[in-house]
């Protein structure tokens, strides 16, 4: 079966850092993405880990260990606007189809 | 450069009806992929869209069917409403992959809000 495992919920404040882990199970694996989605929109795209490492963008760094099935999403000083719903997905085959786990809600507060 | 665009942005239809929702690719794109979106879950892959055929399907009935235009824009269409097909359906869009190298970024759109009552 597939499966992505995440954290229902992280509460942190301004200014700080937070960690989302994702660990994942799936028959096949091309890479590991991040979106966000803020509470009625649409799932924006943050990043992608298809090797092992990190990669960072901006205040947003991902992390891939494909010998674990793990990855993580780092936001660093944290912003009121970084509250929404965190996502990981999995490719899963050669077609771009995507595997989402059930997402972590992120609350920043002052 | 226009983004993903889906219509109409809500919708609210009954038991047993039929539903088209439509979605434009970004530019440049030529793929499209369907999600739909329960509240508090994650997007599930219903299908994926590429050179006018359907090229992946997720575990959804017969119901749920598609279409892709040679414009690259594509329906959704559900057939035999019921009530747990109300949710947020998701048009992403993407560049075929051809080979090493792809960055795997589906863009979405803004989504269609159904409700089936």
């Amino acid at each position: 079966g597939q499966s992505l495992e995440q954290p229902s919920e992280v509460t942190a404040v301004e200014g700080a850092i937070v960690q989302i882990n994702c660990t994942y199970q799936t028959s096949g694996f091309y890479g590991l993405s991040w979106y966000q989605q803020h509470d009625g929109g649409a799932p924006t795209f943050l990043s992608y880990n298809a090797l092992d490492g990190l990669e960072e963008t901006g205040r947003f760094s991902s992390f891939l260990s494909r010998s674990d099935s793990y990855g993580y999403l780092l936001l660093q000083e944290l912003q009121m606007k970084d509250s929404a719903s965190y996502f990981c997905a999995v490719r899963d085959t050669g077609f771009q189809k995507l595997v989402f786990g059930t997402g972590t809600r992120l609350l920043v507060s002052p | 450069d226009a983004g993903v665009t889906q219509s109409p942005t809500h919708l609210i239809k009954t038991r047993g009806q039929q539903v088209t929702l439509r979605c434009s690719p970004k530019s440049g794109h030529d793929t499209v992929s369907w999600y739909q979106q329960a509240l508090g879950q994650g997007p599930q892959f219903i299908f994926q869209y590429y050179e006018e055929e359907e090229r992946q399907r997720g575990n959804f009935p017969d119901r749920f069917s598609g279409h892709q235009f040679p414009n690259y824009s594509s329906e959704l269409n559900v057939n035999a409403l019921l009530l747990g097909d109300s949710a947020l359906y998701l048009c992403a869009s993407s560049i075929r992959d051809r080979g090493a190298g792809s960055t795997d970024t589906q863009y979405f759109g803004p989504g269609t809000r159904l409700t089936v009552l």
